[in-house]
């Protein structure tokens, strides 16, 4: 079973500043997802990667398949962007489920 | 399109009683699946399925049942419920399974008392 590991649990930072929310995970896989939980509850995809990087306005996320390591990046950051950070990942074969692995995601607060 | 719709938002649960969790998606997925997250903890799947008339048991199935009639329809039953079960459902779909992007209903908070 695929050990899904974010850091940091917890991140406040200031209006405008650049974060960084890191995933690891223990075996190789076929696809990583970054999801947002806002406090409503609702959460929503942001990103699927399975190589290289991918940039949707502020929001860059990157994959190191060899280094078995992703990071989502948010630049110029906004109270908006407060939220609960998701990774989840897809094992190469898939499996019977063909589900995700999930994080417990990174919980961040951009205060004004 | 809704999407994928969930009912109902909240509920609140004897220990015993059953219950149905709703779900329904818009945008013909043949894969579903429900999930269910507690404070601390990673979603983690209890039941899926790849398309109608097939379900198969996720990480934690014990006590919850499915089945999946429709194409749009995947219902969650809860047999028996008990405080261990109390958490947030959620209910998601993806054209096929987790190599595909993921939607997800708005959840249900579940109380066992």
């Amino acid at each position: 079973k695929n050990e899904v590991e974010q850091s940091p649990q917890n991140l406040t930072a200031q209006e405008g500043e650049f974060i960084t929310i890191n995933c690891s995970y223990s075996v190789g896989i076929s696809a990583l997802h970054w999801l947002q939980q806002h406090p409503g509850g609702g959460i929503v995809s942001l990103f699927m990667l399975s190589s290289g990087k991918k940039k949707h306005g502020r929001l860059i996320a990157t994959i190191n398949i060899q280094e078995k390591h992703s990071s989502l990046h948010i630049t110029a950051s906004h109270p908006r962007d407060s939220a609960v950070y998701i990774c989840a990942v897809r094992g190469v074969s898939g499996g019977g489920a063909d589900g995700l692995t999930f994080g417990k995601g990174t919980h961040l607060i951009i205060q004004p | 399109n809704a999407g994928v719709t969930q009912t109902p938002k909240f509920q609140v649960l004897k220990t015993g009683q059953s219950m149905t969790l709703q779900c329904a998606q818009d945008m013909n997925h043949e894969y579903m699946s429900w999930y269910r997250q507690d404070p601390g903890m990673g979603l983690r799947l209890i039941h899926y399925s790849v398309g109608a008339g097939i379900t198969d048991q996720g990480e934690v199935p014990n006590g919850y049942n499915v089945s999946r009639s429709t194409t749009e329809d995947f219902p969650l039953r809860l047999l028996s419920a008990a405080p261990s079960q109390t958490s947030v459902y959620f209910c998601a779909s993806s054209i096929s399974g987790g190599a595909y992007e993921q939607y997800f209903g708005p959840g249900t908070r579940l109380t066992v008392t």
